[in-house]
């Protein structure tokens, strides 16, 4: 079956704007999760939905960093007044509620001039 | 709160020759342990998992890992590599309440003719 989706696949910003990252998850899993891959950092948690239930976002680095899921299904990480320190690789991934076991998306490669 | 040490960034091995990647952890709960493989310019795979039950958990392309609760280990092994092993290999830890993935700093194997 189809694999967690996620566009654009390169996105190239100039700091101060604003950013949209879109993941369409597995169908049928209701967690969502975004991390963020950077030469410096690693891979990090950013935040992670769950149904209906109030998202954790404590991996979020600023407020400028903020992400919501429509419907349980399509998710949008919003990134306001980028920096260049946003740069980075951008995964989403998915997971049954009952798994222990997230499955990737190919990433966003955000660069940010 | 959980961490993951993959103490070598680099392993540079000739093709058909055995390698081990080595994964320790720190936990103070139960742990769900992972080994994902990123080729380039994509993302992240799952490649083998320890949930519970048996220690030694193979991957069907010959990878195996073994948990070592002792040792806290959970070392990625295959006796005879190829030249298509050539990738990134992150170990992570997911326990407790969490449900986010704790990542290493990654293994970059680079298999040689």
């Amino acid at each position: 079956g189809a694999g967690v989706s996620q566009s654009p696949s390169n996105k190239v910003t100039e700091k101060g704007k604003d950013v949209e990252l879109r993941c369409d998850p597995i169908s049928g899993h209701t967690a969502l999760y975004w991390y963020r891959q950077s030469l410096g950092q690693g891979l990090e948690f950013l935040i992670y939905f769950q149904g209906n239930s109030a998202p954790d976002k404590s991996g979020l680095p600023s407020d400028r960093f903020s992400a919501e899921r429509t419907g349980g299904s399509v998710s949008t990480l919003t990134i306001q007044r980028t920096q260049q320190e946003d740069s980075a690789v951008y995964l989403c991934a998915s997971s049954l509620v009952e798994s222990n076991t997230q499955y990737f998306g190919p990433g966003t490669r955000l660069t940010v001039l | 709160a959980q961490s993951v040490t993959q103490l070598d960034s680099q392993v540079p091995v000739f093709e058909e020759a055995p390698v081990e990647l080595r994964c320790n952890y720190s936990s103070s709960v139960s742990v769900y342990l992972f080994w994902y493989v990123q080729y380039p310019n994509q993302g992240l795979q799952l490649l083998l998992k320890y949930l519970s039950g048996s220690t030694l958990v193979e991957s069907i392309n010959g990878f195996e890992a073994e948990f070592n609760k002792s040792q806290t280990s959970f070392h990625l092994r295959k006796p005879s590599v190829h030249i298509s092993d050539t990738a990134e290999y992150f170990c992570a830890v997911k326990g407790g309440a969490t449900n986010k993935l704790i990542f290493g700093t990654g293994t970059l194997l680079a298999v040689q003719p």
